[in-house]
């Protein structure tokens, strides 16, 4: 199917453990975004990515690691999950800067 | 760094009203600002957007100028319906192609 796509949909995982994130995305956008959801604090950039290999930093990047080997797929990992880490991931991705962000249906994670 | 501050929520509306939520940002540079919605269960949208000074941008009824002499993009529409309550957020994309949302709007439309 075309689109972004993004698994699971929902996650409960403990303490300490490590989680994968996927997102997936068909257009071969060269931008691809990670932002958390959370009550209060709107969304928040965790990583970006201009292009295949090329990734940044956002505004909440400590505790998470990305990847970008192939232009489609972004997943995002929490290296030892804890409970500030319970929220809404949603992953975006988007042809340039100035372009529309198209975003996946979102995951929701709870560590527990 | 950039930033983006929009109005806090909820608004609560009736059917047919005056809608403002009002987003101010900080950027260096020329950013392009947007407007996204967020129906409830699902992914962001995009609304509307403007790339330059002075830039309308417009969709559904709703309408946003960008203003760069007062760094804002408010939201407007000219009547509500029951069908635009979502949440509402604000959103700049700064020179780097980052893109920065504000804290969202919250928006009740009573029949």
């Amino acid at each position: 199917d075309a689109g972004i796509t993004q698994s699971p949909r929902y996650k409960i995982t403990e303490t300490g453990r490590q989680v994968t994130l996927m997102c997936h995305q068909t257009w071969s956008h060269s931008y691809m975004f990670w932002y958390r959801q959370d009550l209060g604090h709107g969304l928040r950039l965790i990583y970006y990515s201009a292009a295949a290999d090329i990734t940044d930093k956002g505004e909440v990047s400590d505790g998470y690691v990305v990847s970008r080997s192939k232009t489609e797929n972004f997943p995002l990992t929490l290296e030892s999950a804890t409970r500030s880490q319970t929220s809404v991931y949603f992953c975006a991705s988007s042809g340039a800067g100035d372009t529309e962000a198209f975003f996946g249906q979102g995951t929701r994670l709870t560590v527990v | 760094g950039n930033s983006v501050t929009q109005m806090e929520g909820p608004v609560t509306l009736s059917e047919e009203a005056f809608l403002t939520i009002n987003c101010t940002y900080t950027a260096t540079g020329y950013p392009s600002l947007f407007w996204y919605v967020q129906y409830p269960g699902e992914g962001l949208q995009l609304l509307l957007k403007a790339t330059k000074a002075d830039d309308k941008g417009s969709n559904k009824g709703f309408e946003a100028t960008y203003r760069k002499e007062t760094t804002s993009f408010h939201l407007e529409k000219g009547s509500v319906q029951v069908s635009d309550s979502a949440v509402y957020f604000c959103a700049l994309s700064d020179r780097d192609d980052k893109i920065i949302f504000g804290k969202g709007t919250r928006l009740h439309i009573l029949p």
